[in-house]
């Protein structure tokens, strides 16, 4: 596609409740990473996959987040049981390769709120 | 680890005044070094990026930045605001080899008459 687009763009839901998170790449792009924007922590890196594996879950706050990412392409983030510290910006982004010199395209996040 | 910090929050300048947005970061290897920019309702973009070649890095719509290895600076500059660059601005540093960016706190420009 032409960037990254990410589904859906806003989110709320009732705290306990389970929720999944889209992100598509741009097509051909082997390396795609899930940051968080909150208030209170900024940026955060979340998780890096390198085509369908995750070298790095590091960021991952608890458990209760997973992600996986299927055909070397779509990811989707899973949060079971939120909780309203995970209201924040889920932000995906991809690049080409998996250097640190690639250029790393964002999309424009999911909006997520727990009430 | 690798980190980073960003000195203010908020910037207001005028239109045609001198932005400058700085920028300390701490590694203990040689750092790749970025400047992203995010518009209000709108994604990251990359503005520019350090990755040791030149020390001077231009980047797009007129920014650039110096990495000085002995102040652990990357000082972001634009001789001349407009009022479009009008965003928060987020200095990172990469670490592990790949793009897991340690992100700054950011900074908030405002650009007035």
């Amino acid at each position: 596609g032409a960037g990254v687009s990410q589904s859906p763009s806003n989110k709320v839901t009732e705290k306990g409740k389970d929720v999944e998170l889209r992100c598509d790449p741009i097509s051909g792009h082997t390396a795609l990473y899930w940051y968080r924007q909150s208030l209170g922590q900024g940026l955060e890196f979340l998780i890096y996959f390198q085509g369908n594996s995750a070298p790095d879950k590091s960021g991952l706050p608890s458990d209760r987040f997973s992600a996986e990412r299927t055909g070397g392409s779509v990811s989707t983030l899973t949060i079971q049981r939120t909780q309203q510290e995970d209201s924040a910006v889920y932000l995906c982004a991809s690049s080409r390769g998996t250097g640190a010199n690639e250029k790393l395209f964002f999309g424009s996040g999911t909006q997520l709120s727990v009430l | 680890a690798q980190s980073v910090t960003q000195l203010g929050s908020h910037v207001s300048v005028s239109e045609g005044a001198l932005v400058l947005l700085r920028c300390n970061y701490s590694s203990s290897v040689p750092p790749y070094l970025f400047w992203y920019v995010q518009y209000p309702n709108q994604g990251l973009q990359l503005l520019l990026k350090y990755t040791s070649a030149a020390t001077l890095v231009k980047g797009i719509n007129g920014f650039e930045a110096e990495f000085k290895k002995s102040e652990t600076s990357f000082h972001l500059t634009k001789p001349s605001a407009h009022m479009s660059d009008a965003a928060e601005y987020f200095c990172a540093v990469s670490e592990g080899g790949y793009n897991k960016l340690i992100f700054g706190a950011g900074t908030r420009l405002a650009v007035h008459p």
